[in-house]
């Protein structure tokens, strides 16, 4: 079975560029989440999609970032415009629909931002 | 604020030896993860711990947690070079079972020969 996959593993774009990341989760996983490490500090959640509806969105540090998961498949997570702090390790997670004992979170391997 | 706080932030080991990861949080939560993370790699779940008092061990890493102390620890007994990793503590953000993880700093582990 497939894990988590995230694309693209790099991306390296100028100050002010947009840039798309994109997460596939585990197939049939209804929760899709997105987590990011700046340089040095924690993973830190940005929000969490049941499906295609974002069920929470409160880590999402401001309106330069838009997720999307269209058909409650694959999810994108667009950076625009992008700024020197927003450089650091995005995580996606997915976890199958509880039943009975709460399902744990697989991760992909991440995607490396860096904003120059 | 629910914060996780881990330490050391970095250890350096001889093969053989034996240490310990501590996780501090500062609130009540209903599970505690140990994840390990190799480099450019993805985050592998280690430990889900439920209760208080549930230990965990797997191979040459036994965990640990105390609810009233809001503890957990990493035990590595005998290290090997193949742990040497990342390290990372989490707790569920809500308190319940969410996946809503809050993470600690990370601990990375260099084992020597």
């Amino acid at each position: 079975e497939a894990g988590v996959t995230q694309f693209p593993s790099h991306s390296v774009i100028e100050k002010g560029q947009t840039v798309t990341l994109r997460c596939d989760p585990i197939s049939g996983h209804d929760n899709l989440y997105w987590y990011r490490r700046v340089m040095g500090k924690e993973i830190k959640f940005l929000l969490h999609f049941v499906k295609e509806s974002k069920q929470d969105e409160s880590g999402m540090p401001n309106n330069r970032f838009l997720a999307e998961r269209t058909g409650g498949t694959y999810s994108t997570l667009k950076v625009q415009p992008a700024e020197l702090e927003d450089s650091g390790v995005y995580f996606c997670a997915s976890s199958p629909k509880p039943t009975g004992f709460f399902p744990k979170a697989f991760f992909g391997q991440g995607t490396r931002l860096t904003v120059v | 604020e629910l914060k996780v706080e881990q330490n050391p932030l970095f250890l350096s080991m001889q093969e053989g030896k034996n240490y310990t990861i501590y996780c501090n949080y500062s609130t009540t939560s209903d599970r505690l993860y140990w994840y390990r993370q190799d480099p450019g790699k993805s985050l592998e779940s280690l430990f889900v711990l439920l209760s208080n008092g549930a230990v965990k061990q797997e191979g040459r890493l036994m965990a640990s947690l105390d609810t009233k102390a809001r503890l957990s620890t990493l035990h590595i007994t005998a290290a090997v070079h193949d742990l040497s990793a990342t390290y990372f503590c989490a707790v569920d953000r809500d308190g319940g079972a969410t996946n809503k993880l809050i993470f600690g700093t990370g601990t990375l582990l260099a084992v020597q020969p």
